[in-house]
């Protein structure tokens, strides 16, 4: 089984931080991979597919990048409202998420 | 408007059987996988298992910690997908969704999720 390794667990930042989150996989998932937004009580949200391809609707401050087992999300100037726990997930061999990082306020 | 919406869940006794039921609205059902997730209460994301269109089989999946108890089935007339568990264990607990997966034979990103349905497995 792939295993997905997300860091930092908790992130502390303030409103117009630039955020990045990391996400390793355990083998090569080439750019299977997305990211999820989820809040308290809510299902989680479609962020980006393919590793970098944006969920339409989804604000372009939200970006993702790599390849193969190193991948990342970025946010790039952040919102009161993406205040939220992320989870990143491959799909290159059935399906594995990773522990999630929850976005809090500083 | 696309919308899946499960139900079925409850409290149920380790050992026993439950069947999840998650029904569709405002796309072609028919035309893709489906699958279920779930949270255990504080807890992150487990994928359960997954069905493929009939277009492949309507075979399924599933995560190691189920095969073997539970099972995925669809019925594309009613637009519904299920997920019978049985022999649940305490360790089940958890809300399970089903989330829309894609039109091909290997899974997709999820785009569409559901609320979830509460299970509780205790005596």
């Amino acid at each position: 089984d792939i295993q997905m390794t997300q860091s930092p667990s908790t992130l502390s930042a303030s409103v117009g931080d630039r955020v990045t989150i990391t996400c390793r996989a355990s083998q090569s998932i080439g750019t299977w991979l997305a990211w999820y937004q989820q809040k308290p009580g809510k299902a989680p949200k479609l962020l980006l597919y393919k590793a970098s391809s944006l969920e339409s609707g989804v604000p372009s401050r939200f970006s993702g990048s790599g390849s193969g087992t190193e991948f990342t999300l970025t946010i790039s100037s952040l919102q009161p409202d993406d205040f939220a726990t992320y989870y990143c997930q491959q799909y290159n061999s059935y399906c594995t998420f990773g522990q999630g990082t929850k976005v809090e306020i500083k | 408007e696309v919308q899946l919406v499960e139900s079925g869940g409850g409290l149920v006794q380790p050992g026993r059987s439950l069947r999840l039921s998650c029904t569709a609205s405002g796309f072609t059902f028919g035309d893709y996988s489906m699958t279920w997730v779930r949270q255990a209460p504080g807890k992150g994301l487990q994928w359960v298992g997954f069905i493929r269109s009939k277009a492949y089989g309507g075979t399924t999946e599933y995560a190691a910690s189920v095969k073997g108890r539970f099972t995925i089935a669809r019925d594309d007339s009613q637009r519904i997908a299920y997920l019978q568990m049985n022999s649940l264990k305490t360790d089940d607990t958890a809300v399970y969704s089903c989330t829309r997966a894609g039109d091909g034979y290997n899974l997709a990103a999820f785009d569409i999720w559901g609320q979830g349905t509460m299970v509780t497995v205790s005596s």
